[in-house]
């Protein structure tokens, strides 16, 4: 079974611009969710969404939005780019349940100059 | 609310010798806990994890950890370090059925010498 896939692995966008990040989940999986990591922060979650509907939401500015399509494919946006948005962003698949565990992609790198 | 603690963001042990990373959590209800394992430039790997049941949980890799309720840690271990260990550890507890339940620990960077 393929695991979950992001494109593009690494991205770099200049102050002002808006990106796309896309995240195949697992086969199977209906959850998708989104985590940004960098050094300072950490693994932060941005937000989840199950069957096209977005779950829960973590502590990120407007800016960041998201959605979900009926394969279960799933994208985050970030618009108006800021220098401090540069990160690893992760995507994780799973079941539904508490106590399934999450399937990692590889991550895209964003870079913003 | 709860939340992690990993104690040492950088830990170095010999090849060969014992492995020992630190977790500690807090939590108003039982919590799942989980260690995931990260490589340069990789996503998150899950290692083992833990629900109900048994305390002792064995995960991929020769890692194991020992859930203490008492103590509120869930430590990560492993007998022997081979250097293909070298990554970085998360400590992670949830106790809600979907993602935002799920708080990470700040990483433990494990280096082996040869």
């Amino acid at each position: 079974k393929a695991g979950v896939t992001q494109t593009p692995r690494y991205l770099i966008k200049t102050r002002g611009q808006q990106v796309t990040l896309s995240c195949s989940p697992i086969s199977g999986h209906r959850s998708v969710s989104w985590y940004q990591q960098t050094p300072g922060q950490g693994l932060q979650f941005l937000f989840e969404y199950f069957s096209e509907t977005q779950r829960n939401k973590g502590n990120f500015p407007g800016r960041f939005s998201g959605r979900q399509f009926s394969n279960s494919r799933s994208e985050m946006n970030v618009s108006t780019l800021e220098l401090g948005d540069s990160a690893l962003y992760l995507c994780a698949s799973s079941l539904p349940g508490g106590s399934d565990e999450q399937y990692f992609g590889p991550g895209t790198r964003l870079t913003v100059t | 609310a709860q939340s992690v603690t990993q104690l040492g963001s950088h830990v170095s042990v010999s090849e060969g010798a014992l492995v020992l990373l630190r977790c500690n959590y807090s939590s108003s209800v039982p919590p799942y806990l989980f260690w995931y394992v990260q490589y340069p430039n990789q996503g998150l790997q899950l290692l083992l994890k833990y629900t109900t049941g048994a305390t002792l949980v064995k995960g991929i890799n020769g890692f194991e950890a020992e859930f203490k309720k008492s103590e509120t840690s869930f430590h990560l271990t492993k007998p022997s370090a081979h250097m293909s260990d070298a990554a970085e550890y998360f400590c992670a507890v949830t106790m809600g059925s979907s993602a935002s339940k799920i708080i990470f620990g700040s990483g433990t960077r494990l280096s082996i010498r040869p």
